[in-house]
């Protein structure tokens, strides 16, 4: 079975707190890929990252992190020093290669972060 | 960067009435491009792959004859929501992949979305 499972509907945090978005996967496949979108409420899809099944180097990025464990099937995902502007629904999807790298989508966590 | 635009934005319409949305690459070709539906506060369903020149593949549970699929130009695919009712008010998102990128694994999957449309049927 290919899905990918983020167990955090919602999360509040108070700006400048960091935090974790975690995110699960299942696949057979030993070629993938795996993404991560932010969706601000203004619906459009924001990409942030991808990461092939045969990298597991961690990357940051500004005050994105991410890390990547094979052995655990997760890609978590963490914004240090959040912002109010921060606030939008994160998805975490999987490109596994069977099926031709269509992308299946977890079903987002909601970060609200207030100020 | 590669830009995917889709028209309209946001469309409103009388229940039974059909409506078609526009998913364009603006400055890349693409053969395979893909449809998602998204319910409010919901996570992206995948609908269907629209290839270039034949004919969409869709997934269970989507009803061809309802979302109306044509990709007839590398740039260019549309989605025709047939006699629609208010249960396929949703959010519809496309995205295209680049044509002809092949990373170090053989086929890469580089997906381009676009900014979504959101439809209404009253």
């Amino acid at each position: 079975a290919q899905k990918v499972t983020q167990a955090q509907t919602e999360i509040s945090v108070v700006e400048k707190e960091d935090v974790t978005l975690d995110c699960v996967y299942e696949t057979r496949d030993t070629t993938y890929y795996l993404f991560w979108y932010k969706q601000p409420p203004s619906g459009e899809l924001v990409f942030l990252i991808r990461r092939n099944s045969f990298d597991e180097q961690n990357e940051i990025s500004g005050r994105y992190s991410w890390n990547f464990q094979k052995s655990t099937s997760s890609f978590n995902f963490t914004i240090t020093a959040s912002q109010v502007v921060d606030s939008a629904v994160y998805f975490c999807a999987l490109s596994p290669d069977t099926g031709g790298f269509k992308t299946i989508f977890g079903a987002g966590t909601r970060l609200f972060v207030k100020a | 960067g590669a830009v995917v635009s889709q028209h309209p934005s946001r469309v409103i319409c009388k229940s039974g009435t059909s409506v078609k949305i526009e998913c364009r690459s603006l400055d890349f070709q693409a053969t395979t491009m893909f449809w998602y539906r998204q319910f409010p506060k919901q996570s992206l369903m995948l609908m269907a792959t629209s290839n270039e020149g034949s004919k969409a593949t869709y997934e269970q549970g989507v009803e061809k004859d309802k979302f109306l699929i044509n990709h007839a130009s590398l740039t260019l695919s549309t989605l025709t929501v047939t006699s629609a009712h208010p249960e396929d008010s949703s959010f519809y998102i496309c995205s295209a992949r680049p044509s002809g990128l092949a990373g170090p694994y053989g086929s890469t999957d580089t997906q381009y979305f676009g900014p979504g449309t959101r439809l209404t049927v009253l």
